[in-house]
C-alpha cells in the first residue's frame, strides 16, 4: 500500500515557468519533509513542516502542509535548470519510540533552458 | 566533516555471492538507516539502528543483515545475492529518530546477475 502519492510523476517545463507538485495521503502525518535528489546523489532535505496549514518559503520554493496534515504541495516560481531533480516527500508518524518515515515515489522535474 | 560516506560506489555480483555495503558517518548521529531505491518504488527502508548495539527491521528486510558495533559504522550485508536485490542503496543518518534532518550518503549501485 502506497501511503504517499506524489503527482505528477514526471514534469518537463521551460525555464521561467511556474509549477506545483503534490503529495497526498489518506493518513495523517505528524510531519512532512521534502527532499531533492540529483542524479547520482542521495536526497537532500529542503524543508520540514509540522503544523497543519503551515507555509514555508525557501527562495523561489513554497511549501505548504495541508490543514488536516494529510497532504502537502511544493510550488516553484520561475523555475531554473538548476531546479532539475527528483523531488521526494516523506511523511513522519510517531508512535511512542516507534517513529516511522514513509517516502513517496517522487516527482521527476526537468527544467529546460 | 565528510558527512555520510558509502563504499563501494558500484558493484556487480553474481547470484549467490555475498558482500557488505559499508556506511560511515562522522556527525555522531545516533540514528542510522538503510534504504533501497528502485524505479517506480521510491525509497524503502531495509533496516535501521537507534544506537550502537541496537538494530531493527524496516519495510523490506528479507535477504539483508545489519549490525551496529560503533556509533559511526552501519554495514549492510547481503548473504546470498539475488537479482531482485539489484538496486541503488542509500545509507542515512540523523541526530535521533524523529522529526530530524536525515543526511543521505551518495549511494551504492548494485547489479546482481
Amino acid at each position: 500500500t502506497q501511503l504517499l502519492e506524489q503527482s505528477p510523476q514526471f514534469l518537463s517545463i521551460q525555464e521561467g515557468e511556474n509549477l506545483t507538485v503534490y503529495c497526498n495521503s489518506s493518513s495523517v502525518f505528524s510531519s512532512l519533509q521534502w527532499y531533492r535528489q540529483e542524479p547520482g546523489e542521495g536526497p537532500v532535505l529542503l524543508v520540514t513542516v509540522v503544523t497543519g496549514g503551515e507555509v514555508k518559503k525557501l527562495k523561489r520554493l513554497t511549501f505548504q502542509f495541508g490543514d488536516a496534515r494529510k497532504d502537502s504541495s511544493l510550488h516553484i516560481t520561475a523555475a531554473q535548470p538548476g531546479d532539475t531533480g527528483l523531488y521526494l516527500c516523506a511523511g513522519g508518524r510517531s508512535g511512542g519510540s516507534n517513529y516511522k518515515l514513509t517516502f513517496g515515489k517522487g516527482t521527476l522535474l526537468t527544467v529546460n533552458p | 566533516n565528510a558527512g555520510v560516506t558509502q563504499t563501494p560506489k558500484f558493484q556487480v555480483l553474481k547470484t549467490g555471492q555475498s558482500m557488505t555495503l559499508q556506511c560511515a558517518q562522522d556527525m555522531n548521529h545516533e540514528y542510522m538507516s538503510w534504504y533501497r531505491q528502485d524505479p517506480g518504488m521510491g525509497l524503502r527502508l531495509i533496516h535501521y539502528s537507534v544506537g550502537a548495539g541496537i538494530t531493527d527491521q524496516g519495510e523490506v528486510p528479507n535477504g539483508y543483515n545489519v549490525s551496529r558495533s560503533t556509533t559511526e559504522d552501519f554495514p549492510l550485508r547481503l548473504l546470498s545475492a539475488a537479482p531482485s536485490q539489484t538496486s541503488v542503496y542509500f545509507c542515512a543518518s540523523s541526530y535521533s529518530r524523529g522529526v530530524e534532518t536525515q543526511y543521505f550518503g551518495p549511494g551504492t549501485r548494485l547489479l546482481v546477475l
